[in-house]
């Protein structure tokens, strides 16, 4: 079955500096959809792309789709506390009939003041 | 408009016990289900249904059942509760069940402990 790699699992920046976060996955996606989640919160949309190649802003956030539909990005310019949680990306496989996201088990980013 | 609403929002049971999660939601949406998330496991889905009278499995679906006999609400059981299901679960619904996704809406979430 289709399979969503995230790395990393865990990462710890200083407040200010610069946070990525990549997403592979095994077949080729349909669309992928990105997530935050606050500690003791739910995860809440942040995204979506769906044509290849795509790259969208959000103030400091920058979501990239690659090329070839199978790999996804995230990165956050100069990190406040505020961006504190989980971050999970979830593909849509491109094959007939399907509905089902697959999550990736998320980067938790720590942003130390 | 509530969104997505689940009750309750903490629950400890015993092995062998069953109980039922609910989830309803106002805002129409054709699309609901069910994820269980773990420790380093991400979110696993567990049943969805594309519309009342419609139900399917997920990533997850043994030792639970669901039913879709309204718009609205998309209970969960546990037939019997085992120290495995000890999770968080939470509930997410989308406007449409097709195959280009729109966004998901997810649930508080409910704590569940299985002794």
């Amino acid at each position: 079955g289709q399979q969503v790699m995230q790395i990393p699992q865990y990462q710890h920046v200083q407040e200010g500096e610069d946070f990525t976060t990549y997403c592979n996955s095994s077949t080729t996606l349909s669309n992928i959809q990105w997530y935050k989640q606050r500690p003791g919160g739910h995860p809440v949309f942040l995204i979506q792309l769906v044509k290849s190649g795509e790259v969208k802003k959000q103030k400091r956030l920058t979501f990239q789709f690659g090329e070839a539909k199978k790999n996804s990005s995230l990165h956050i310019t100069a990190t406040q506390t505020t961006d504190v949680g989980t971050y999970f990306c979830a593909g849509l496989d491109s094959g007939a009939g399907s509905y089902q996201l697959t999550f990736g088990k998320g980067t938790k980013l720590s942003v130390i003041p | 408009n509530a969104g997505v609403t689940q009750t309750p929002k903490f629950q400890v049971l015993k092995t062998g016990q069953s109980m039922t999660l609910q989830c309803a939601q106002d805002m129409n949406h054709e699309y609901m289900s069910w994820y269980r998330q773990d420790p380093g496991m991400g979110l696993r889905l567990i049943h969805y249904s594309v519309g009342a009278g419609i139900t399917d499995q997920g990533e997850v679906p043994n030792g639970y059942n669901v039913s879709r006999s309204t718009t609205e609400d998309f209970p969960l059981r546990l037939l019997s509760a085992a120290p495995s299901q000890t999770s968080v679960y939470f509930c997410a619904t989308k406007k449409q069940g097709v195959k280009w996704t729109d966004t998901q809406y997810f649930g508080p979430g409910t704590r569940l402990t299985v002794l």
